[in-house]
């Protein structure tokens, strides 16, 4: 079964600390993966995707295959970074798409 | 670019009373669209998707049922409620027919937060 694991609910960093909210999918085919975010009274919007290759707000995410990992990354956090994250992954073909749990990062002054 | 449009933002329900939330969808068609709830402290939780005019795949059992009545509208139902069914609602879509990876991209609503007193 297709499945995107958040292992943690609850992330909490200092503002200028590096950051990684943890992703890990179950899918026997060829994944795409993306990152949401919902930021505090707004709605769930599209952060970046795996297949642009692309920084977006100084996050970044890379594929590994090997360990079914998306893991969200960034060097220097910031307060305004504090957010719910989703992993997602979208079945290309059933154009169907299953979320993670989500992680509540809190970026701290 | 596609919207949705979802409705009521913020509902207070007694037990046992029944419960429709509406979500439709504007600038794009045969989308597959999702309801999901999301519980106090919980992540996103797939309830329901459609990827067409009366097909509905559930993916919990549970108090609640959808329709799909219209290819732009998408229907979460409940006959009673339960205070258990309290949590926020979100509609999300995603765009149906043929689109590349970089347009496989989730649209959602606002949201209906849900309050079962």
């Amino acid at each position: 079964a297709q499945r995107v694991t958040q292992p943690e609910k609850l992330l909490s960093v200092f503002k200028g600390a590096p950051v990684e909210l943890k992703c890990n999918y179950s899918y026997s085919g060829s994944p795409e993966l993306f990152w949401y975010v919902q930021y505090s009274r707004q709605r769930l919007q599209l952060l970046l995707r795996h297949i642009s290759r692309e920084s977006i707000k100084g996050f970044t995410a890379d594929l590994n295959k090997g360990e079914t990992s998306f893991h969200l990354k960034k060097p220097f956090a910031q307060e305004e970074d504090s957010a719910m994250y989703y992993c997602a992954l979208s079945l290309y073909n059933n154009n169907d798409m299953r979320f993670g749990a989500g992680t509540r990062l809190t970026v701290k002054p | 670019s596609q919207t949705i449009h979802q409705w009521p933002a913020t509902l207070v329900q007694p037990v046992g009373s029944p419960l429709s939330l509406e979500c439709t969808v504007e600038g794009t068609s045969n989308p597959n669209l999702y309801w999901y709830r999301q519980a106090a402290g919980r992540g996103l939780q797939l309830l329901f998707y459609s990827v067409g005019i009366g097909q509905i795949s559930s993916e919990v059992p549970q108090n609640l049922s959808a329709s799909r009545p219209q290819d732009r509208q998408f229907i979460l139902s409940s006959k009673k409620l339960l205070l258990s069914d309290s949590g926020f609602y979100l509609c999300a879509g995603l765009r149906g027919g043929q689109g590349s990876f970089l347009e496989t991209e989730a649209f959602f609503g606002q949201g209906t937060r849900l309050t079962v007193v």
